[in-house]
């Protein structure tokens, strides 16, 4: 059973500080990641994706892959109230894989205090 | 922006009836997805849906789950039989043209099974 796992949270942060977001995946072939944020009783909204090991950056949000730790994260920079959220990590496992579905973590429950 | 439209946003029904949910994906995707997730839980994967087939299924997409794509635009999901534990947001998405990118999801649909 391929897994993707969070710390459900929920992660408390003063506003302007940096939330990071944590994320563990089972299957080694994965190939992309993603994160969506999901606000309550919405749909998931993506905000990043990472396909290469590293660091990827678009404004104040940072995906990073570290592929032989099968670990994925992601770093809120200036975090605003705003950013109050749950937090899903997403894997598209290559193994077996023809139809290019995701597995989603529980979702890290994200709360930025004014 | 281009959107995945999903219809209606709530759909009540009583136990034993069908119920049709309705997508219409982005223009130029290829690939289709429903999703589901039942209040407080994470999101799962249902059924991928490429080249007018199933691609993957997951196993809760049992007998009672149909898709379609009836007239090239919208993508449907029929549960013949309603159960009290089909109550959940279902989320149609869609990816493309090429597979393993980034999915972008709908709104929802409110399913309450009475």
């Amino acid at each position: 059973q391929k897994e993707v796992e969070q710390n459900s949270g929920p992660l408390s942060v003063p506003e302007g500080a940096i939330a990071s977001l944590n994320c563990t995946y089972s299957d080694r072939g994965s190939q992309s990641f993603f994160w969506y944020r999901q606000y309550s009783g919405k749909s998931p909204e993506l905000i990043m994706f990472i396909y290469s090991n590293g660091d990827k950056e678009d404004g104040r949000f940072t995906a990073q892959l570290n592929k032989a730790s099968q670990y994925v994260s992601l770093l809120i920079r200036d975090s605003q109230p705003s950013d109050s959220a749950t937090y899903l990590c997403a894997v598209n496992p290559w193994s077996g894989n023809q139809g290019g579905k995701l597995i989603f973590g529980q979702g890290t429950e994200l709360s930025v205090k004014p | 922006e281009p959107e995945v439209t999903q219809t209606p946003s709530h759909q009540v029904t009583q136990m034993g009836q069908e119920v049709i949910l309705r997508c219409v994906p982005i223009s130029n995707h290829l690939y289709f997805y429903w999703y589901r997730q039942i209040l407080g839980q994470k999101v799962e994967f249902l059924v991928s849906f490429y080249n007018n087939e199933i691609s993957e299924k997951s196993e809760i997409f049992d007998d009672q789950f149909s898709v379609e794509r009836p007239d090239g635009s919208n993508f449907t999901l029929k549960i013949r039989s309603t159960k009290l534990e089909d109550s959940a947001m279902y989320f149609c998405a869609s990816m493309g043209p090429k597979r393993n990118t980034e999915a972008f999801f709908g709104q929802g649909t409110r399913l309450t099974v009475v």
